[in-house]
C-alpha cells in the first residue's frame, strides 16, 4: 500500500507570494492533518478534514488555509509569505478522525521563503 | 507554554543496552499518549501508543510507560541497536481533539556499535 505522498518535496517563494501544497493520503484513510515543523517551535498543528470539513483548527493566523476533496486528497495554501513561514510541511493521514487513530506522515515539503 | 516537554534533546546509548526516553506533560485532559520516530528527509513514524486508562503497553522491542500522578511518560527500547538512532517524538491529544498531536520538540537518540 503507498504511503502518504506530497508534492512537491521542495519550494522556493519570495515574500508577499503565496503557495499551494499537495497531499495524497494513503488509500481508504479519510482523514488528513496538516502540521509545520521549525527548529524552534518543533511539530505544531495547522489543522484536519474529514470528509471535505475542517474539524480542528490550530493557532494559526487565516494566512493558511487547506481543503480536502472528495477523493480525500488534501492541499494547504499559504497567502502572502513571510520569512517565518519557512518550514517543513507534513500532512499525515489516518483512517478515522479521531486521536486513538495513529497518524501516517508523508515527508515533507520543505518551504524556504526569501 | 509547551503542554509536552522533552528535557533531554539528546541520548547516546551502547547497542544492545537499554534507551529510556522521557516526556513530560502538564495538561491533563490529554488520554492518549504516541511516540513517533523520525529520520533525517522522512516524515515521522508511528512507533507505540498508550491510553490513559492503561500504565504500560509494549510493542517488541518497545515499551511505554505511563505515570498519571507525575504527568510523566517514557519509551524504553531493549536492546537498542544502531538503527534506533534517529529523533524521537513524544506526543499526546485528548479525544475531542480529532487528529491534533501536541508533540514535544523531540530527542535525538544516538546507538553506537
Amino acid at each position: 500500500k503507498a504511503g502518504v505522498t506530497q508534492t512537491p518535496r521542495y519550494l522556493i517563494k519570495t515574500r508577499g507570494q503565496q503557495v499551494t501544497l499537495s497531499c495524497s493520503p494513503i488509500s481508504g484513510h479519510r482523514s488528513v492533518s496538516w502540521y509545520q515543523q521549525t527548529p524552534g517551535q518543533g511539530l505544531q498543528f495547522l489543522f484536519e478534514y474529514f470528509s471535505e470539513t475542517q474539524r480542528n483548527k490550530g493557532n494559526f493566523p487565516g494566512r493558511f488555509s487547506g481543503r480536502q476533496f472528495s477523493n480525500s486528497r488534501s492541499e494547504m495554501n499559504v497567502s502572502t509569505l513571510e520569512l517565518g513561514d519557512s518550514a517543513l510541511y507534513l500532512c499525515a493521514s489516518s483512517l478515522e478522525a479521531g486521536g486513538n487513530s495513529p497518524l501516517h506522515f508523508g515527508n515533507g515539503t520543505r518551504l524556504t521563503v526569501t | 507554554d509547551q503542554q509536552v516537554k522533552q528535557n533531554s534533546p539528546s541520548l547516546s546509548v551502547q547497542e544492545g543496552r537499554i534507551s529510556i526516553l522521557n516526556c513530560d506533560y502538564t495538561n491533563s485532559m490529554f488520554d492518549y499518549f504516541l511516540w513517533y520516530k523520525k529520520y533525517p528527509a522522512e516524515g515521522p513514524t508511528f512507533l507505540i501508543s498508550i491510553s490513559s486508562i492503561k500504565d504500560k503497553n509494549e510493542d517488541g522491542r518497545f515499551t511505554v510507560f505511563l505515570n498519571k500522578s507525575a504527568k510523566h511518560l517514557s519509551l524504553h527500547i531493549v536492546p537498542s541497536q544502531p538503527g534506533d538512532s534517529a529523533v524521537y517524538f513524544c506526543a499526546a491529544t485528548f479525544n475531542q481533539a480529532g487528529t491534533a498531536l501536541i508533540f514535544g520538540k523531540g530527542t535525538t537518540l544516538s546507538v553506537s556499535s
